[in-house]
């Protein structure tokens, strides 16, 4: 399967536990986005990434959000002291360029569950 | 404002019949445009994108752009059951690559 791969699909965490979720783009795709969905609201952009390097977090909640995509391995959300609040669904999607021409792909996403 | 509005919905139309969803933006620096499909409880799949002015048509969907009117349309004929979904429509900005979402349309096609 060539598509984008997220994991967990379910994580459930306590309050002010750390969230871990992991996102590998499709094949041959070197760009990074995550969205966040709460419930019953649209898809909110978080964060862009390229290897290495952040293009535009401007979506990001000022504290406790954090994200990396290094050389090696997946990109990875990270999201510290979780709060009820954070209970959404966190899509990360792909696309082969980052114009704003760029077809984007999403991934079957990860949905947290803050107890 | 909202950056990206689509038609508010619920949509409902029988089977075989035209479901017609509609957005507008308000950037007029916004280069591309694309629909997803969204099911209950799934993640958005990418249906159609659209760069340039008029009508782009794949199989049963025909995408409309008008920049002038900054207008989004997916008209989806001969509509089937399995079409039933949250349709979201989608802006890319003047840079980079992030994509600003509309509330998205629920559509029913009902038997």
């Amino acid at each position: 399967n060539a598509g984008v791969m997220q994991n967990p699909r379910h994580l459930v965490r306590r309050r002010g536990q750390e969230a871990r979720l992991r996102c590998s783009p499709m094949k041959g795709h070197s760009h990074v986005y995550w969205y966040r969905q709460l419930p019953e609201e649209g898809l909110k952009f978080m964060v862009y990434l390229q290897k290495e390097n952040i293009i535009d977090e401007s979506g990001m909640p000022k504290e406790r959000f954090s994200a990396e995509f290094p050389k090696e391995g997946p990109s990875i959300l990270r999201i510290q002291q979780v709060v009820r609040g954070d209970s959404a669904a966190y899509f990360c999607a792909s696309s082969a360029g980052g114009q704003a021409t760029g077809a984007q792909y999403f991934g079957p996403g990860t949905r947290l569950l803050v107890l | 404002q909202k950056e990206v509005e689509q038609n508010s919905g619920p949509l409902s139309v029988p089977e075989g019949a035209i479901a017609s969803l509609n957005c507008t933006y308000s950037d007029r620096g916004s280069q591309s445009f694309f629909w997803y499909r969204q099911y209950s409880g799934k993640s958005p799949e990418l249906i159609m994108s659209i760069y340039s002015n008029g009508d782009k048509e794949d199989g049963r969907f025909t995408a409309q752009l008008n920049k002038a009117s900054q207008y989004v349309s997916l008209l989806i004929r001969d509509s089937q059951p399995s079409d039933s979904a949250t349709y979201l429509c989608a802006g890319g900005g003047t840079s980079y690559g992030k994509l600003t979402f509309g509330q998205g349309t629920i559509l029913t096609v009902h038997p």
